[in-house]
C-alpha cells in the first residue's frame, strides 16, 4: 500500500545551519504530498504541501519540491532558528486510497536547534 | 476558538485497567479522527467519524479498543483492558464540513503510560 519513509532522527543543528530532512514515498496513484510540524506539547499543523509533480511548497522559510522521478519530497530550510525545534512529519494523501484522500504519515523526525 | 480539546493530557495507569480518552472537536467540524503516535510506528489512524458515524475503524488494533461519538461535540476512545504496549500519545483531530483531510486540526494529544 501507499507509504511514506522519512529520515530518522533526531537531528541536532546549530542556529543558522542548513536543514534537510529526507522523505520518499510509495504510491500507486498520484498523491498530494505534505509536511506537518508538531511543536512541543501541541498537535500537528500543516506546514506546506504540493499537489503535483515539480510543484514546490513553501512556508515560514521551509521548502519542499515534489519529485516524481525520485519519489521524494525533501524538506529544506536555509537557516534554521531555535524556534524551529519540533517534530516534522512527511505525509501523503492518495485520492485513490480506500477512504478517498486518507492521509499516510511518516514516523516523524525530531529537530533540535541549539543557539 | 479553543481548538480541539482533549482530556486528560496525561494518564498513567496499571495494566488491566480501563482507560477512557476524551475529545471535543471544533464547533462546526463534522469529521473526527483518532490517531496513535509511537516511536516505533509513527502516527497511525485508528478510526474516523463523519457526522458522528464511524466510517473506517480498520486501524483499531484489536477488540480492546473502542470508540464512540454520541454527538457532534464529543468522542471517546476506550481501552479495556489496557496493556503496556498501548503506551503512546493519542491524538484527536477534526475537519470542517466540506474540508479536506489535509486541513485536519489536531488536539494537543493525551500521553498514555500503561505500567
Amino acid at each position: 500500500g501507499d507509504s511514506v519513509t522519512q529520515m530518522e532522527g533526531p537531528v541536532t543543528l546549530s542556529e543558522e545551519a542548513f536543514l534537510t530532512i529526507n522523505c520518499t514515498y510509495t504510491a500507486t496513484g498520484y498523491p498530494s504530498l505534505f509536511w506537518y510540524v508538531q511543536y512541543p506539547g501541541e498537535g500537528l499543523q500543516l506546514l506546506l504541501k504540493a499537489t503535483k509533480a515539480d510543484d514546490k511548497g513553501s512556508n515560514k522559510g521551509f521548502e519542499a519540491t515534489y519529485r516524481k522521478e525520485t519519489t521524494s519530497f525533501h524538506l529544506e530550510k536555509g537557516s534554521v532558528q531555535v524556534s524551529d525545534s519540533a517534530v516534522y512529519f512527511c505525509a501523503l494523501s492518495d485520492p485513490e486510497g480506500r477512504n478517498n484522500n486518507d492521509m499516510r504519515f511518516g514516523a516523524g523526525t525530531r529537530l533540535t536547534v541549539k543557539p | 476558538d479553543a481548538g480541539v480539546i482533549q482530556s486528560p493530557r496525561h494518564e498513567v495507569t496499571e495494566m488491566g485497567q480501563e482507560v477512557t480518552l476524551r475529545c471535543k472537536p471544533i464547533s462546526g467540524h463534522n469529521s473526527l479522527f483518532w490517531y496513535r503516535q509511537t516511536m516505533m510506528r509513527g502516527l497511525e489512524l485508528l478510526i474516523y467519524f463523519n457526522n458522528n458515524v464511524p466510517i473506517d475503524d480498520s486501524g483499531m488494533p484489536e477488540d480492546r479498543f473502542s470508540a464512540k461519538m454520541p454527538n457532534a461535540s464529543f468522542s471517546t476512545l476506550k481501552i479495556q483492558p489496557s496493556e503496556p504496549r498501548d503506551s503512546a500519545v493519542y491524538f484527536c483531530a477534526s475537519i470542517p464540513t466540506g474540508g479536506s483531510w489535509e486541513t485536519q486540526y489536531f488536539g494537543p494529544g493525551t500521553r498514555l503510560l500503561v505500567l
